[in-house]
Parts: C-alpha cells; sequence; structure tokens
C-alpha cells in the first residue's frame, strides 16, 4: 500500500469513448503527476501538478486531457484515443514538485481497440 | 539537461546469488538520486535514496546502494537475491532543487532462477 490509489485498474475503451482515470492521494502531498509507460520505452512524464497548478505538459496530445481539482485528486480524461495510446498510466504524488521521493499508485492497464 | 542509464537490459542470477545493477548519471553538480522496483502489475516502489552523507545508502528488501561521485555512478546491490526479487528495476535522477522533474533510467528487468 504505497497511500496512492488508481481507478479503474484496468480499463478497454474503443477510439471513439470518453473515459476518465482516477487517482487519490492521502499523503498530504502537494504535487502530483501522470506518467506513461509503454512496453520497450521508458517512463513517460506527461504531466505535472504542484499545488492544484499544471506546471508540466511534455506535449502531450490534446487528447489526454488532466483535472486537478484539489491536492488529493488527479485525473486524466480520455478521448478518442488511437492504438497507440494503449499502455500502463501511473499516477505518482510527493512532498512537492522536484528532488522529493515520489510514491506511485498501481497503475491503470489502458487498452485501445 | 540530466540523464540516466541502466547499462543492463536484463539480467538473470541464480538464486542467492550476489546482484549489483548499474547505474549511471550525467548531471553538472550532485543529484538526488534513487532506485525504484517494479513488480508485474504494479507501480514504481521506492528502495532507497540518497540525498547527501553517507555514500553507501540502505534500502528495504536487503537492498543497498553505494554513490560514486568520480563514476558518477549509483548502482544498486544485494548480497542474497530471492525469487520474489524478480522485477523491473528504475534507476532515478532528481536535480538538487524544487521544481524540476526527476528523469528516470529505461530500467533493468531482473529474472532469478531457482
Amino acid at each position: 500500500e504505497t497511500g496512492v490509489t488508481q481507478t479503474p485498474r484496468h480499463l478497454v475503451m474503443g477510439m471513439t469513448n470518453k473515459k476518465s482515470l482516477k487517482c487519490e492521494q492521502h499523503l498530504g502531498h502537494n504535487a502530483m503527476y501522470w506518467y506513461k509507460q509503454s512496453a520497450k520505452k521508458p517512463l513517460e512524464l506527461m504531466f505535472v501538478y504542484n499545488f492544484k497548478e499544471q506546471t508540466e505538459n511534455n506535449s502531450v496530445p490534446s487528447r489526454f486531457s488532466p483535472e486537478c481539482p484539489n491536492s488529493s485528486h488527479l485525473f486524466l480524461h480520455l478521448h478518442t484515443l488511437q492504438p497507440e495510446d494503449s499502455a500502463l498510466y501511473l499516477c505518482a504524488s510527493s512532498q512537492e514538485w522536484g528532488a522529493q521521493p515520489q510514491h506511485f499508485g498501481d497503475g491503470t492497464r489502458l487498452s485501445i481497440l | 539537461a540530466q540523464s540516466v542509464t541502466q547499462p543492463d537490459i536484463h539480467i538473470t542470477v541464480s538464486e542467492g546469488a550476489s546482484l549489483e545493477l548499474r547505474c549511471n548519471y550525467s548531471y553538472g553538480a550532485t543529484p538526488y538520486l534513487f532506485w525504484y522496483v517494479q513488480s508485474p502489475g504494479q507501480g514504481l516502489q521506492l528502495l532507497l535514496k540518497y540525498f547527501s552523507g553517507d555514500t553507501l545508502v540502505q534500502g528495504i528488501k536487503g537492498f543497498e546502494a553505494e554513490f560514486k561521485r568520480s563514476q558518477s555512478s549509483f548502482n544498486l546491490r544485494k548480497p542474497s537475491v530471492h525469487w520474489s526479487d524478480a522485477a523491473e528495476y528504475f534507476c532515478a535522477v532528481a536535480p538538487d532543487n524544487y521544481g524540476q522533474n526527476f528523469v528516470f533510467g529505461p530500467g533493468t528487468r531482473l529474472s532469478v532462477l531457482p
């Protein structure tokens, strides 16, 4: 138990669907992150939120839309995804943005049909 | 910009044997260094971290790592591997200031033979 919970654990969706991934942490952390982990590729940082403000968007396509309503919750809204978006999406949090250990959730395994 | 390399993509060891996973970084100053482990179907779990002080760092699950500034390395070691150690291991680097991102290495997959 890392203190970071992601739901759902698995998601299968068609390219025209709209779905959302949810991440929740009760560690009192102020920074939250979305990563994409594809087979045989390094972890890719997608978004960073620090005190609910987006501080990083690493050229992520607009079909991925993050939302951070408060420091404990982070969402990733998905629409019109492509097959290459199939991956494990990991959420992480840390006390502050930067040189702090990041605590990861178990991820959402996303499959695009 | 900082970077991290893990030269070994896949390592296989026998149960009970010793283990060393290599990590090299490129950064102008002394960064903060981390090792994470990812078991199949799970997220990344922090094994240990180095910020400053003693260059030999003890972590969970019997792992340790040694920071060597002269070699820009932060290798992970375990004296006796257990079958449950089979997983993917990631080295990560963060600059020594806030507001910057981690850089993760590509990972080393560890297989353990019975």
